[in-house]
């Protein structure tokens, strides 16, 4: 069974560009969130989606916004890129269910800001 | 709110050696706790997870961490490190609850172990 899949693995943009990283969840899962990782530092939670709507949005700014698509597929985009946006974006899959679910984890899209 | 410190951004140890790697927490509602390791340019890999039944929980390449509500502590340990154990380490956390929405994940800034031969 294929994992999480996230595209591309790496790019680098510069600054005041816009970029879109994607995410295909584990097949199943319907839900599907975004953290960020700069580098020396633990992930921070970005969005949580299901069935298309956000269910959760951490501490970001606007010029970060996502979408699912009826796949469960989702897309994280970021405007107006600056040089702090440098980091490893991870995706996470899950069930979206009462309880506990575990989160799967991406490998990630390490994007470089110049 | 919640959130997690996890004490040494460094840890090393001989391999064969106690590897003990400590997370403390605060959750304003009972926690569910993780430990997750990443290996260089890999995405996260979960260890293992306490979601309030046993407080002693064993995971894989065999670890374990104790929940302890007392101390609000999750530390890990491994009784003997081998040099496959070298990865960062991080303890998240998030709420507990029947809400699929409650998931989102609070992680520590990460301990870097070390196997020294």
């Amino acid at each position: 069974d294929a994992g999480v899949t996230q595209s591309p693995t790496h790019l680098i943009k510069t600054r005041g560009q816009h970029v879109t990283l994607r995410c295909s969840p584990i097949s199943g899962h319907k839900s599907v969130s975004w953290y960020q990782q700069v580098l020396g530092q633990g992930p921070q939670f970005i969005f949580q989606y299901y069935e298309k709507e956000e269910r959760g949005r951490g501490n970001f700014p606007d010029r970060f916004s996502a979408r699912q698509f009826p796949n469960y597929s989702s897309e994280l985009n970021v405007n107006a890129l600056l040089l702090g946006d440098s980091a490893l974006y991870l995706c996470a899959s899950s069930l979206y269910a009462p309880g506990f679910t575990e989160a799967f984890f991406g490998q990630g899209t390490r994007l470089t800001v110049v | 709110a919640q959130s997690v410190t996890q004490l040494g951004s460094h840890v090393s140890v001989s391999e064969g050696a106690l590897v003990l790697l400590r997370c403390n927490y605060s959750s304003s509602v009972p926690p569910y706790l993780f430990w997750y390791v990443q290996y260089p340019n890999q995405g996260l890999q979960l260890l293992l997870k306490y979601t309030s039944a046993a407080t002693l929980v064993k995971g894989i390449n065999g670890f374990e961490a104790e929940f302890k509500k007392s101390e609000t502590s999750f530390h890990l340990t491994k009784p003997s490190a081998h040099m496959s154990d070298a990865a960062e380490y991080f303890c998240a956390v998030s709420a507990g609850g029947t809400s699929g929405s409650a998931r989102q994940l609070t992680f520590g800034s990460g301990t870097q172990l070390t196997v020294l031969p």
